[in-house]
C-alpha cells in the first residue's frame, strides 16, 4: 500500500515568519493529496487539498506545492499566526479500485508559532 | 445535521470488556470511514461504508473489530474483548459521494482500556 512520510516532527517558528512541511509518497498512482489541521483535542479540518494535475495551489496565507516527478509535495504557510499553532498532518489517496477514498497519513507536524 | 457526531467522546473499559462506538454523518454522505488515531500518531484507516455496503475492511486489525452501517447512515463499531493496545481515538469521517476523497471528520471518541 501507500507509504507517507512526513517531516519535520516538530516545528518552531516566530510569529510572522514563515513555515514549511513536506512529505513524500511511495504510490505513483496516488492522485489526492489533502492537508488536515488538527488541534489538542479537536477533529482534523482539511485546509487545503492538491490533485495530481496540479502543480500548486493556494488559498490566503496557505499555499501547497506538488512534485508528482519526486513523489513529493509540501505546505506553505505565510505570515504565521499563533492561531497557526497545532498539528498538521499531510495525506495521499490512489483514488481508483478498491482503496477509493481512502486516505493515508504521514505522522504529523507540530507547529508552534511564538508572539 | 452540521457536522459529524460521534458518541462517546470518551470511553472507559476494563480489559476484556466490549464496547460500541457510534459515528453520525453529515446528512445524505454516501461515504463514511473509521480511521485509528494513536497517540502522537496520524489517523490510520480502519473500514469503509458506501451506503450500507462495507466495501474495504482492511484495516480492522483483528476480528474483534466489527462495524455495521445497517441503513446507510448511522454506523457503529464494535470492539470486542478490548485489549490495552486497542486505546485510541476512534474518528470517523464522511464524504458527500461515493470514493470522494473530502472528508468531514468528526470529533472522535477516545477510548482508554484499562
Amino acid at each position: 500500500g501507500e507509504n507517507v512520510e512526513q517531516h519535520p516532527s516538530t516545528l518552531s517558528v516566530q510569529e510572522g515568519d514563515s513555515a514549511v512541511i513536506k512529505c513524500t509518497y511511495s504510490d505513483s498512482a496516488s492522485n489526492y493529496f489533502p492537508w488536515y489541521k488538527q488541534e489538542l483535542g479537536k477533529r482534523p479540518q482539511l485546509i487545503i487539498d492538491i490533485r495530481s494535475n496540479v502543480g500548486e495551489k493556494k488559498d490566503q496565507r496557505i499555499a501547497v506545492t506538488l512534485n508528482k516527478t519526486a513523489k513529493h509535495f509540501s505546505l506553505h504557510i505565510t505570515e504565521t499566526q499563533p492561531e497557526d499553532s497545532a498539528v498538521y498532518f499531510c495525506a495521499a489517496s490512489i483514488g481508483r479500485g478498491s482503496t477509493l477514498g481512502r486516505l493515508y497519513f504521514g505522522r504529523g507536524t507540530q507547529l508552534t508559532v511564538w508572539p | 445535521g452540521a457536522g459529524v457526531s460521534q458518541s462517546p467522546r470518551y470511553k472507559v473499559a476494563k480489559r476484556g470488556q466490549d464496547v460500541a462506538l457510534r459515528c453520525d454523518p453529515i446528512s445524505g454522505h454516501v461515504s463514511l470511514f473509521w480511521y485509528q488515531q494513536a497517540l502522537g500518531q496520524g489517523p490510520e484507516f480502519l473500514t469503509y461504508f458506501q451506503n450500507e455496503a462495507q466495501l474495504d475492511k482492511s484495516g480492522l486489525p483483528s476480528d474483534r473489530f466489527f462495524a455495521e452501517r445497517p441503513e446507510g447512515s448511522v454506523s457503529t463499531l464494535k470492539i470486542q474483548r478490548t485489549q490495552q493496545e486497542d486505546s485510541a481515538v476512534y474518528l470517523c469521517a464522511s464524504s458527500r459521494t461515493e470514493g470522494r476523497e473530502k472528508l468531514f471528520f468528526g470529533s472522535g471518541t477516545q477510548l482508554s482500556v484499562l
